[in-house]
């Protein structure tokens, strides 16, 4: 079946300018989660939303970030005015869900952001 | 605070020299380990999620297991195919959905 899917794979812009990621997850899946790669870096959970509940925000750096969910599917996560230490990959992920019992987060391609 | 550490960080092997990665964690309220295997340029593919002490999980070349403070990925005979970076994650109580991560494990096999 079809995965977590996010687009653009790649995407290069300049300081200042605003960027839109795009995520699909897994048909079925009520939650959602947007994590961040640096290099040299872990994994880091930036946003989590889960169905129609409040989104966790806890791990967004600074207000420049946001994300919404629409419909209950797909997600775009904002980065306004770009620093060069948004330079990173954006992982996706999504899974069953609250009430189930393992809840794996299956994980999208990236999109990898270069900030010039 | 909570935190997944990983060793070693990088690990050179030669084809069918069997060996073992380490997940240690400090956490409070451990709900499941996961580990996931990632390629360059891909995203993270899932392996296996550990929920109890004495737990473990195998899936060809592979076996996990876990004890209370940490979880070995155990690779044996390997084969070039398996070098990718493997990393852990904590799945925790009272943290909603988020997973923490540890730093991973670069794993290169040589044939």
């Amino acid at each position: 079946g079809a995965g977590v899917s996010q687009s653009p794979s790649n995407k290069v812009t300049e300081k200042g300018k605003d960027v839109e990621l795009r995520c699909d997850p897994i048909s079925g899946h009520t939650a959602l989660y947007w994590y961040r790669q640096s290099l040299g870096q872990g994994l880091e959970f930036l946003i989590y939303f889960q169905g129609n509940s409040a989104p966790d925000k806890s791990g967004l750096p600074s207000d420049r970030f946001s994300a919404e969910r629409t419909g209950g599917s797909v997600s775009t996560l904002t980065i306004q005015r770009t620093q060069q230490e948004d330079s990173a990959v954006y992982l996706c992920a999504s899974s069953l869900g609250q009430g189930s019992y393992s809840d794996t987060q299956y994980f999208g391609p990236g999109t990898r952001l270069t900030v010039l | 605070e909570d935190q997944v550490t990983q060793s070693p960080e990088a690990l050179r092997l030669q084809e069918g020299e069997s060996s073992s990665l380490n997940c240690s964690y400090t956490v409070s309220g451990l709900r499941g380990l996961f580990w996931y295997r990632q390629d360059p340029g891909k995203g993270p593919e899932f392996l296996f999620t550990l929920y109890s002490a004495g737990e473990e999980k195998e899936k060809e070349r592979l076996k996990a297991t876990l004890t209370k403070k940490e979880s070995f990925l155990h690779i044996t005979a390997p084969k070039p195919e398996d070098s990718a970076t493997y990393l852990c994650a904590v799945y925790l109580y009272n943290q909603g959905g988020k997973l923490i991560f540890g730093q991973g494990t670069e794993l290169s096999v040589k044939p």
